[in-house]
């Protein structure tokens, strides 16, 4: 059981360049997430997408796409590249387990925007 | 809105010391909170967790307890390891699909 997957794991980007961070996850969640970890910020959400075919603004979309493929994949895409961007992307997911819900961790993307 | 309060670190502690790193939050009604742990290089993972008022969460030698009175949720261990040094986060989960972390808190063991 892979759990949660990402692709690429490092990266290095010159500004105004594209790519696209993807996400996989073999758990049958219905939501996925996509957060930046930046030193001192802790774990800031960028874009999250309830269930298949719905995806909402987090608390720093500027500047990202994201799209829901499908149940398992939730992309996260960066049409042009900025220093600022330059941090640790997770991607998670997440389903309700007995009362709670528990959100599990890809192991993470390092870009470099130069 | 909702929101996580977390000690600041980094903590520094010898080997088999004990170990408390704060955590409070705001949020109506009752959320579910979490401790999740990050070892270098890796992703966050579920530590523990607890769903309603006075409820223990426990997990490796640690425990934490929701206190609705103080909207808190306190980690801690009672003799703590040097493969325990990673970076500790709290968090919340209330209505609608997010969690909320706190800012994380490192932790350094030195035998």
């Amino acid at each position: 059981n892979a759990g949660v997957t990402q692709t690429p794991k490092f990266q290095v980007l010159k500004t105004g360049q594209s790519m696209t961070l993807q996400c996989a996850q073999d758990m049958n969640h219905n939501s996925m997430y996509w957060y930046r970890q930046d030193p001192g910020m802790g774990l800031r959400l960028i874009y999250y997408s309830a269930s298949e075919g719905t995806t909402d603004k987090g608390e720093v979309p500027n500047g990202y796409n994201v799209s829901r493929l499908n149940k398992r994949e939730f992309s996260l895409r960066l049409e042009s590249a900025a220093p600022s961007q330059t941090s640790v992307y997770f991607c998670a997911s997440s389903e309700r387990t007995g009362v709670a819900y528990e959100q599990y961790f890809g192991p993470g993307t390092r870009l470099t925007v130069t | 809105g909702d929101s996580v309060t977390q000690m600041e670190g980094p903590v520094t502690l010898s080997e088999e010391a004990f170990l408390t790193i704060n955590c409070t939050y705001t949020a109506t009604g009752y959320p579910s909170l979490f401790w999740y742990v990050q070892y270098p290089g890796e992703g966050l993972q579920l530590l523990l967790k607890a769903t309603k008022a006075d409820d223990k969460g426990s997990n490796k030698g640690f425990e934490a307890t929701y206190r609705k009175e103080t909207t808190s949720f306190h980690l801690e261990k009672g003799s703590v390891q040097v493969s325990d040094s990673a970076v500790y986060f709290c968090a919340l989960r209330h209505t609608g699909n997010q969690f909320y972390f706190g800012t994380g808190t490192s932790l350094t063991v030195i035998p």
